[in-house]
């Protein structure tokens, strides 16, 4: 068990719709990453957040957003679903206090858009 | 960007052999190098890391090392047991205080381990 905590575990909904992902990191852990995995593009860095402020985008859909509350829970919301966003999403945590450090990931939500 | 070329996709030993796992990136400012253990249905386990200062790293069965001249690392797990089973990705990273920490993986490794 690394710690982090993530909701749901799956999810299945239309094309169109919205949807919420949630994740609670590490006791501890200021940063939170944001990931996703699917068969033919591999695990790809989303969206990190640290301390509340986004830190860094990778390959982030316009149509997809995040935020990371004061209690440094994050919320990965994802609009106007398309079948191609079905995939497995993971956050992970870290303590980021300056240079690279491990990144602990969670169970990870499954997504299926049908 | 940074990229990461992970070799074999799928290795297949016998129980007791070694495994070897190589990855190459692209970046010479990446200064570290994770390696993560995947199981079905489960997230991604770090396993063992490496930073850019360091050129071999071990823990028990599992090792490390890292050519940073050549821009590639590699995992080595001796006395494989059934329960390494998994999939295996390398990643770097090149984060400096704070910002930059993401990961870029590799496609991933099948290991299998034969009884």
């Amino acid at each position: 068990d690394s710690g982090v905590t993530q909701t749901p575990k799956h999810l299945i909904t239309a094309t169109g719709q919205r949807v919420t992902l949630r994740c609670s990191p590490r006791s501890g852990d200021l940063s939170v990453y944001w990931y996703q995995q699917s068969l033919d593009q591999g695990l790809q860095f989303l969206i990190q957040y640290y301390n509340g402020e986004e830190r860094a985008k990778g390959n982030i859909l316009e149509r997809f957003s995040a935020q990371q509350f004061p209690d440094l829970h994050s919320e990965l919301n994802l609009s106007s679903l398309e079948l191609g966003d079905s995939a497995l999403y993971f956050c992970a945590s870290s303590v980021n206090v300056g240079g690279p450090e491990t990144q602990y990931f969670g169970p990870g939500t499954r997504l299926l858009v049908l | 960007g940074e990229n990461v070329e992970q070799h074999p996709s799928t290795l297949s030993v016998q129980e007791g052999d070694s495994a070897v796992i190589k990855c190459t990136y692209s970046d010479s400012a990446s200064n570290y190098f994770p390696w993560y253990k995947q199981e079905l249905g489960k997230g991604p386990q770090l396993i063992i890391d490496i930073r850019s200062n360091v050129g071999e790293k071990k823990d028990q069965r599992i090792a490390v090392t890292l050519n940073k001249t050549a821009k590639h690392f590699s995992l080595h797990i001796t006395e494989t047991q059934p329960e390494d089973s998994a999939v295996y990705f390398c990643a770097a990273s090149k984060g400096y205080g704070g910002s930059q920490g993401n990961l870029i993986f590799g496609k991933g490794t099948k290991l299998s381990v034969k009884p």
